[in-house]
């Protein structure tokens, strides 16, 4: 069964205190990964994709890497502005059509 | 607009009612998705739609969902006789294409509450 987890559900860090986020998958085949963060009341907001591993993308303050059973939202020196629920997704290269989402991470970063 | 546009934004309907819920893709984004989010749970996917293809519905819950998407661009929920349960935040998503796996950009979401 294709399965996608997210950990740790909750994450609360200091402004500064660099972390990272878990999604770990498996599936029967991956044709991408992607990251979302969504604000309160919002719709999911693309980050990044990755289709292979090995494959690193950053934006900002935020890295995502993949490899073959796992990815890591590596978030370095956060601030507040980075307080959000960040999801994962995989694209299954099994014939499926939709993303496939797990729970999320809740990061809230204090001042 | 530049963005996946949905309404309402929220909807309040009587338990027993039915519910059309809109989604305008992106200009140009051939697939479209719809997805339910309960609160505190992940999204759940609904259907899917790709150009002129038939839409792929096996999220959809129960029969008494369904959804069409017209001239391949804007798409409507339904929901008939809504229940309880089917209180959610819906939210619409489109693509340029499924096969490349590109990624899917999200509307702000139809927060539906049935009492």
């Amino acid at each position: 069964e294709d399965q996608v987890t997210q950990s740790p559900e909750a994450l609360r860090l200091q402004e500064g205190e660099s972390s990272s986020l878990n999604c770990s998958y498996t599936v029967s085949g991956l044709r991408g990964l992607f990251w979302y963060r969504q604000d309160p009341g919002k719709g999911p907001e693309f980050l990044f994709t990755l289709y292979s591993a090995g494959e690193e993308k950053e934006k900002e303050r935020l890295k995502a890497t993949l490899t073959k059973k796992e990815s890591f939202l590596h978030i370095t020196a956060p601030k507040p502005e980075d307080s959000a629920t960040y999801l994962c997704a995989v694209h299954l290269s099994s014939g499926a059509n939709n993303l496939f989402f797990g729970t999320g991470t809740r990061l809230t970063v204090i001042p | 607009g530049a963005g996946v546009s949905q309404s309402p934004s929220n909807k309040v309907t009587e338990k027993g009612k039915d519910v059309e819920l809109r989604c305008d893709p992106i200009s140009g984004h051939t697939a479209l998705y719809w997805y339910r989010q309960s609160l505190g749970q992940g999204l759940e996917f609904l259907i899917y739609f790709q150009g002129n293809s038939a839409p792929d519905k096996s999220g959809l819950p129960s029969d008494r969902f369904s959804a069409e998407r017209t001239g391949g661009s804007v798409s409507t929920l339904t929901i008939q006789r809504t229940q309880q349960e089917d209180s959610a935040v819906y939210l619409c998503a489109s693509s340029l294409a499924s096969g490349s796996s590109t990624e899917a950009f999200f509307g702000q979401g139809t927060r539906l509450t049935v009492v």
